[in-house]
């Protein structure tokens, strides 16, 4: 299983860009990059997912390059509600192997 | 559409005292999981299952049990509760395929062991 390395946290003001950056050095060739959101006291909440290059949906963007070892969230024009835990997961979907959560990066949006 | 619903939301037990967490789906998935997360922690994988009928042990199995008679449920069962296992419990499930299936998680059953 690829592992993955993130900052711990993060801290922004309203309305800044934030990039969080996720480490995973072993990904295989069947593996995607997904990335989850937390709220305190709920379960985790799909935000994008990605193999290569760009994507883009109507809350944030994933970047991978070519190598694949690393990606990149960014979340544009964050707001107070964007504080969360921010998790990055590696995997081929096999329901075996699952989803690693590490401990996520805290971002932490201030006004 | 209610995605993903865990009852109960809160409970305290003693130990040695055993319960069952319950999990139902509406989505008609396949997969089913049960995660824990200790405060602080990332979530740690307990059991999933693949289909009614099929389960199999994930990261951190010891002390649960699990079963999957329709593809809507997936009790998760306690038996003689330490103070170890306190902790917030999601339930999740997805569709299979290739790539990382969205997971669709519940709300969460936060569980106290005295």
């Amino acid at each position: 299983l690829a592992k993955t390395t993130q900052p711990i946290s993060m801290d922004s003001y309203e309305g800044q860009e934030v990039n969080i950056t996720c480490s995973h050095n072993n990904i295989a060739t069947n593996d995607y990059i997904t990335w989850y959101q937390q709220f305190p006291s709920q379960g985790p909440r799909f935000i994008i997912q990605g193999y290569k290059t760009k994507v883009t949906n109507e809350v944030a963007s994933l970047f991978i390059p070519a190598d694949r070892k690393s990606s990149t969230l960014s979340l544009p024009r964050v707001s107070l509600s964007d504080t969360a835990v921010y998790y990055c997961l590696v995997g081929d979907g096999q329901a075996g192997t699952a989803l690693i959560f590490g401990k996520g990066t805290t971002l932490s949006v201030s006004s | 559409n209610a995605g993903v619903t865990q009852t109960p939301k809160f409970r305290i037990l003693k130990i040695g005292q055993s319960m069952t967490l319950q999990c139902t789906q509406d989505m008609n998935h396949n997969y089913m999981y049960w995660y824990r997360q200790d405060p602080g922690m990332g979530l740690k994988l307990i059991y999933y299952s693949v289909g009614a009928g099929i389960t199999d042990k994930g990261e951190v199995p010891n002390g649960y049990n699990v079963s999957r008679s329709t593809t809507e449920d997936f009790p998760l069962r306690l038996e003689l509760a330490a103070p170890s296992q306190t902790s917030v419990y999601f339930c999740a499930s997805s569709y299979p395929g290739t790539a990382n299936q969205p997971q669709h998680f519940g709300d969460g059953t936060r569980l106290s062991i005295l």
